[in-house]
């Protein structure tokens, strides 16, 4: 069975400073690897996804993120936040073809800014 | 972008009532679209895949005859919690896989929608 854990529950920066959100997956296939971020009461919105190709993806606002095979990770980067980006971050692993789109969800990480 | 709309986004109700959520794509057609519920403070748990046009596809130890869903067309599946119960409220969040236009394959979450049974 696929999991992901977020081993992060509740980060805390300073604004401009930068940013890692660590994602571990277990999947026994080539896994489709998504980032989403949530603000309080919102549904998700996607920052990146990676299926195939260059390990380093970028996505939206900024964030990137790297497919690491040999250590089941898919850790998400900025390199200076904003306080905009308070929020909570959820990384999520699927599979392809007829399954896409069943995505198995990480705890979550919760992004606390300071100005 | 594309966009998937929930209703309502909040609703209340007596124990013992069924309550019903929408979730439509507003401007792209969805043969697939995906029902997950989100505990206070956890993450999201996928409930069931729903197929326009046929049975939906439940996740293990989810009732089926708790949860009905209903993909009667190719932007609309609904969510009814039957008879539901304070243990049922929780954040209902639908997602929908594009079937057409130019975000086909693409995957799009509605903003959710929060229960509360009384």
């Amino acid at each position: 069975a696929q999991s992901v854990t977020q081993p992060d529950i509740h980060i805390t920066v300073s604004e401009g400073a930068s940013l890692e959100l660590r994602c571990n997956y277990s999947y026994g296939a080539t896994p489709y690897l998504f980032w989403y971020v949530q603000s309080p009461g919102q549904g998700l919105q996607l920052l990146l996804k990676y299926f195939s190709g260059d390990t380093l993806v970028q996505g939206i606002k900024g964030f990137e993120a790297e497919f690491k095979r040999s250590q089941s990770s898919f850790n998400l980067r900025k390199p200076s936040v904003h306080w905009s980006d308070a929020a909570e971050y959820f990384c999520a692993v699927g599979a392809g073809g007829t399954s896409y789109g069943k995505l198995t969800f990480g705890q979550g990480t919760i992004l606390t800014v300071h100005p | 972008g594309a966009v998937v709309s929930q209703h309502p986004s909040r609703v209340i109700c007596k124990s013992g009532t069924s309550v019903k959520i929408e979730c439509r794509s507003l401007d792209f057609q969805a043969t697939t679209m995906f029902w997950y519920r989100q505990f206070p403070k956890q993450s999201l748990m996928l409930m069931a895949t729903s197929n326009e046009g046929s049975k939906a596809t439940y996740e293990q130890g989810v009732e089926k005859d708790k949860f009905l869903i209903n993909h009667a067309s190719l932007t609309l599946s609904t969510l009814t919690v039957t008879s539901a119960h304070p243990e049922d409220s929780s954040f209902y969040i639908c997602s929908a896989f594009s079937s057409g236009g130019p975000d086909t394959g693409e995957l799009f979450f509605g903003e959710g929608s929060r229960l509360t049974v009384l």
